[in-house]
């Protein structure tokens, strides 16, 4: 079974760079079924896909983020990243980390989450 | 304001059935697969229902999920006090090079 861990500070400066880490274990990046997704969930709020990377390195991103998003794979060290500029307090969140079965495809397995913080 | 559309609530009492609905567009339910998320307090999302209608292994066949045109439905028959959570419907938009979009959430009460 696939596990994904998100690692990072979890308390980041206004108009500065977010910048987190997925490592993923019992399983490949390299497994060309998968695609590797980034999502996020404000205090009390729904969840917000920010997204996703393919082991190609291809990506997609939510549209309304994707100025500011870039997400990178490193399939020697079996993780990816996320960095997110300009960060304001309403990116203040829970990001998680999750596995994505197939192009069109849904979510499986999920990292515990993060919290990160944009405060000065 | 969430692409996909559910209701923020929905309630039932033991042994109930209930359903949750979620709406969208041609661009997304209407081309796409819809999948759902159960998140219960303080916890990461779970995959409950993937491709419309079909179950991982280990949720309980009390879960079942439906489509029609450009909405999808969940429903929970035999309801159970540990059902009690949000609620999330999800699909890929081919809208704008393509993402996933999710529906607002709805916070399942169990009376």
């Amino acid at each position: 079974q696939v596990q994904l861990q998100e690692s990072g500070p979890g308390l980041v400066k206004p108009s500065q760079t977010l910048s987190l880490t997925c490592t993923v274990s019992g399983g490949s990046l390299n497994s060309g079924s998968y695609y590797w997704s980034w999502i996020r969930q404000p205090a009390g709020k729904g969840l917000e896909w920010i997204g996703r990377i393919y082991t190609s390195g291809s990506t997609n991103y939510n549209p309304s983020l994707k100025s500011r998003v870039t997400i990178s794979i490193d399939t020697s060290k079996n993780e990816f990243s996320l960095k997110l500029s300009s960060v304001t307090a309403a990116d203040t969140a829970v990001y998680y980390c999750a596995s994505t079965y197939d192009s069109s495809g849904y979510h499986d397995f999920w990292g515990q989450g993060t919290l990160v913080t944009v405060s000065s | 304001q969430s692409v996909l559309t559910q209701p923020p609530s929905a309630s039932g009492t033991p042994g109930q059935r209930v359903t949750i609905s979620c709406s969208g567009r041609s661009s997304n339910i209407g081309r796409n697969t819809v999948n759902w998320y159960q998140q219960l307090p303080g916890t990461a999302p779970k995959l409950l229902i993937y491709s419309n209608n079909h179950r991982p292994s280990g949720v309980p066949d009390r879960f079942s999920g439906s489509k029609s045109g450009t909405s999808a439905s969940l429903a929970i028959s035999g309801l159970q006090s540990e059902d009690e959570a949000d609620y999330y419907c999800a699909a890929w938009d081919d809208s704008l090079n393509g993402h996933v979009v999710f529906g607002g959430g709805t916070k399942l009460t169990v009376l």
